[in-house]
């Protein structure tokens, strides 16, 4: 079946600290890899995909195959970063995103 | 570019009558649209997948005679609530794949949240 963990409901960080969110996800065949973010009152919104191996907002993600892993991580996290951020493996065939249960990054001053 | 409309934003509604809601992709064509729900703090569930000119496809568990899907164009799908019931209260959020875009990005309107009394 497919499915995304996300483990942790909710992070807390300070200001200026690092952080991960992870993700681990059990998927038939190779999906592509997203993570999307919803600050408050916003829609939901793309921040990044495994493909572009880019870095938005300070933000990176690795895939890792062999642990089927995605986690999100930032060097240095700030408040404008607190915002709920869900993990989505999809389907190029179907264009399906399965979507994890999302974690809170809160980012106290 | 790429920005998904709704309508309306917010709905409240009897008991027993039907509700429609409308996604709109505004800049471009969008082949297949996908409907989901989400409940307070928690993620999103996949509805239906819409594909412009044929029957929507349904997840599991969900009835389609109940969330009825219509995807008249490449820039207008629609979902209606019928004999909505509290139950049904939730928060209705639609997503928009563009035609010529490759792989599964969507881009997400900005959610209807539908209150039956």
């Amino acid at each position: 079946a497919q499915r995304v963990t996300q483990p942790e409901k909710l992070l807390s960080v300070f200001k200026g600290a690092p952080v991960e969110l992870k993700c681990n996800y059990s998927y038939s065949g190779s999906p592509e890899l997203f993570w999307y973010v919803q600050y408050s009152r916003q829609r939901l919104q793309l921040l990044l995909r495994h493909i572009s191996r880019e870095s938005i907002k300070g933000f990176t993600a690795d895939l890792n195959k062999g642990e089927t892993s995605f986690h999100l991580k930032k060097p240095f996290a700030q408040e404008e970063d607190s915002a709920m951020y869900y993990c989505a493996p999809g389907s190029s065939n179907t264009g399906k995103l399965i979507f994890g249960q999302g974690t809170t990054l809160q980012v106290k001053p | 570019g790429a920005v998904v409309s709704q309508h309306p934003s917010r709905v409240i509604c009897k008991s027993g009558t039907s509700v429609k809601i409308e996604c709109r992709s505004l800049d471009f064509q969008a082949t297949t649209m996908f409907w989901y729900r989400q409940f307070p703090k928690q993620s999103l569930m996949l509805m239906a997948t819409s594909n412009e000119g044929s029957k929507a496809t349904y997840e599991q568990g969900v009835e389609k005679d109940k969330f009825l899907i219509n995807h008249a164009s490449l820039t207008l799908s629609t979902l209606t609530v019928t004999s909505a019931h509290p139950e049904d209260s939730s928060f209705y959020i639609c997503s928009a794949k563009a035609q010529l875009a490759g792989g599964p990005e969507q881009f997400f309107g900005p959610g209807t949240r539908l209150t039956v009394l």
